[in-house]
C-alpha cells in the first residue's frame, strides 16, 4: 500500500529560527509535493519535484526552500521562520502527476 | 489564472439527506478534475477523478460529472451518513504536474 510519512508530526518554532520538515515515500513515485493548509485557503502548493536533485516553485514559494536528495525523500526548509508560516503542512507523492497520496501532515506553530 | 471555486464553505445535513457541493474551475486547457476527502487528523485522500467532458467519476456513493461547457464538477451523494462528515476538496491538474485545489467544503452530517 502507498505510504507517505512526515516528520515531525508537530513542531513549535521560534520566529527567525530554522525549521526543516521531512517527507519520505515508499511508493517509488517520481513526483513529490509540499502544500500548506490554512482555514479558508484550502491546500496551496509551495514546491514540487519530479526528479531527485531538482525542485520547482509552486504557487507560494516565498520564504520556503525545498530539497530532493533522493527519490524517496523531500524536505521543506524554512530558513527564517515567521508567524505567518504557522499552518499545517502536507507532503504528497504521485506516480505521474495524477492521483496524489498524502502524508498525515505536520502542524507547525511559530511563536 | 487557474483557480477552483467551491461555493459552500460549510454544509450541515441530516442522515439520508441529498448532498450537493458545487465546484467550478477556471483553467487553460482541458484539465483532469478530482475530488479529495479529508477526515479529521488525516491527510486528504483521493476520492475519484474524471478526465474528459461528460465523464462521470464515482466512489463510495459519491459522484460528479465533468461539464466542460459549464466548467463544473459538482459532487453529489444521494443519502449521506454521519461517517461522511469530512472536508471535501475539488481540484484539477494543470497539465504540468501541478494541482490547483479549492478552499474546501466542510460537511457535517447529524445523526
Amino acid at each position: 500500500e502507498a505510504a507517505v510519512t512526515q516528520s515531525p508530526r508537530s513542531k513549535v518554532a521560534v520566529t527567525g529560527g530554522k525549521v526543516t520538515l521531512s517527507c519520505h515515500q515508499t511508493n517509488n513515485h517520481d513526483y513529490m509535493y509540499w502544500y500548506r493548509q490554512d482555514t479558508g485557503h484550502g491546500l496551496r502548493l509551495i514546491h514540487y519535484s519530479y526528479v531527485a536533485d531538482s525542485t520547482e516553485k509552486g504557487d507560494i514559494p516565498d520564504g520556503y526552500k525545498a530539497s530532493r536528495p533522493s527519490q524517496e525523500n523531500f524536505s521543506l526548509i524554512l530558513e527564517l521562520a515567521s508567524l505567518s508560516q504557522t499552518a499545517v503542512y502536507f507532503c504528497a507523492s504521485s506516480e505521474d502527476g495524477d492521483e496524489q497520496y498524502f502524508g498525515p501532515g505536520t502542524r507547525l506553530t511559530v511563536l | 489564472g487557474d483557480s477552483v471555486t467551491q461555493t459552500e464553505g460549510q454544509v450541515a445535513l441530516s442522515e439520508e439527506d441529498f448532498l450537493t457541493i458545487h465546484c467550478n474551475y477556471s483553467a487553460s486547457g482541458y484539465p483532469a478534475l478530482f475530488w479529495y476527502v479529508q477526515y479529521p487528523g488525516e491527510g486528504p485522500q483521493f476520492l475519484f477523478r474524471a478526465s474528459r467532458d461528460k465523464e462521470k467519476g464515482s466512489s463510495r456513493g459519491f459522484e460528479a460529472t465533468y461539464n466542460k461547457e459549464a466548467t463544473s464538477f459538482h459532487l453529489q451523494k444521494a443519502s449521506v451518513q454521519e461517517s461522511d462528515s469530512a472536508v471535501y476538496y475539488c481540484a484539477f491538474n494543470t497539465g504540468n504536474y501541478k494541482y490547483v485545489f479549492g478552499a474546501g467544503t466542510r460537511l457535517k452530517v447529524i445523526a
